[in-house]
């Protein structure tokens, strides 16, 4: 199955909290799972990314949490601010080819 | 920094009607991506070319669709006879060479809102 399933559709959360977005997958083939942030007019833009080998990944406030036996990952967002209300797609990609395989989307609001 | 542009930034055209959407790549980028988004649905891969030839393609890429590099900066897509349903935002990608270990990043454009009445 080439789908990468993503929820929430939408969130608002608090200015200082932690916003949560959590994706799954099937394929075992996927062996890169990167994160892409998109704000209105522009393209979706990387910002974090996490192979199968390690169970976390943090950059900064940003968090990729990644459990292989489930085939489930999320994104942490620390402290979230005003700044970081965008699109978030998760995403997933085999070494095997060049597309990426995006999850639907999550419209995330910070709340001033 | 270096980026990947689009024009126009939105296209209205009519059904049946030929379309050419243009992107011009990260100039020392060797590889280039179409992407399609319709409105609330998740971002889908079209195609992929490299050394002047398609790569991979999905099967939303169909013979209505065609790519083409007509110069050494231009990578433009192809819509032969636009239907209702191509309606969508279309981003144009790069990325570099596969020398760099691992997986190379793809950078989006901003996209081309094609809109088919």
């Amino acid at each position: 199955q080439q789908q990468v399933k993503q929820s929430p559709q939408s969130l608002i959360v608090q200015k200082g909290g932690i916003s949560i977005i959590n994706c799954a997958y099937e394929n075992t083939a996927f062996d890169y799972f990167p994160w892409y942030q998109q704000f209105p007019g522009k393209g979706p833009a990387l910002l974090i990314a996490i192979r199968p080998d390690v169970s976390e990944k943090k950059e900064g406030r940003f968090t990729i949490s990644f459990n292989k036996s489930a085939k489930q990952f999320s994104l942490h967002i620390m402290d979230s601010q005003p700044g970081d209300s965008a699109t978030y797609f998760c995403a997933a990609r085999s070494y095997r080819d060049d597309k990426i395989i995006f999850g639907k989307g999550t419209r995330l609001h910070i709340l001033p | 920094e270096p980026e990947v542009t689009q024009t126009p930034s939105h296209q209205v055209t009519q059904m049946g009607q030929e379309v050419i959407l243009r992107c011009v790549p990260i100039s020392n980028h060797l590889y280039f991506y179409w992407y399609r988004q319709i409105l609330g649905q998740k971002v889908e891969f079209l195609v992929s070319f490299y050394n002047n030839e398609i790569s991979e393609k999905s099967e939303i890429f169909d013979d209505q669709f065609s790519v083409e590099r007509p110069d050494g900066s231009n990578f433009t897509l192809k819509i032969r006879s636009t239907k209702l349903e191509d309606s969508a935002m279309y981003f144009c990608a790069s990325s570099g060479s596969r020398l760099i270990a691992g997986y190379n990043e793809q950078f989006f454009g901003p996209g081309t809102r094609l809109t088919v009445l």
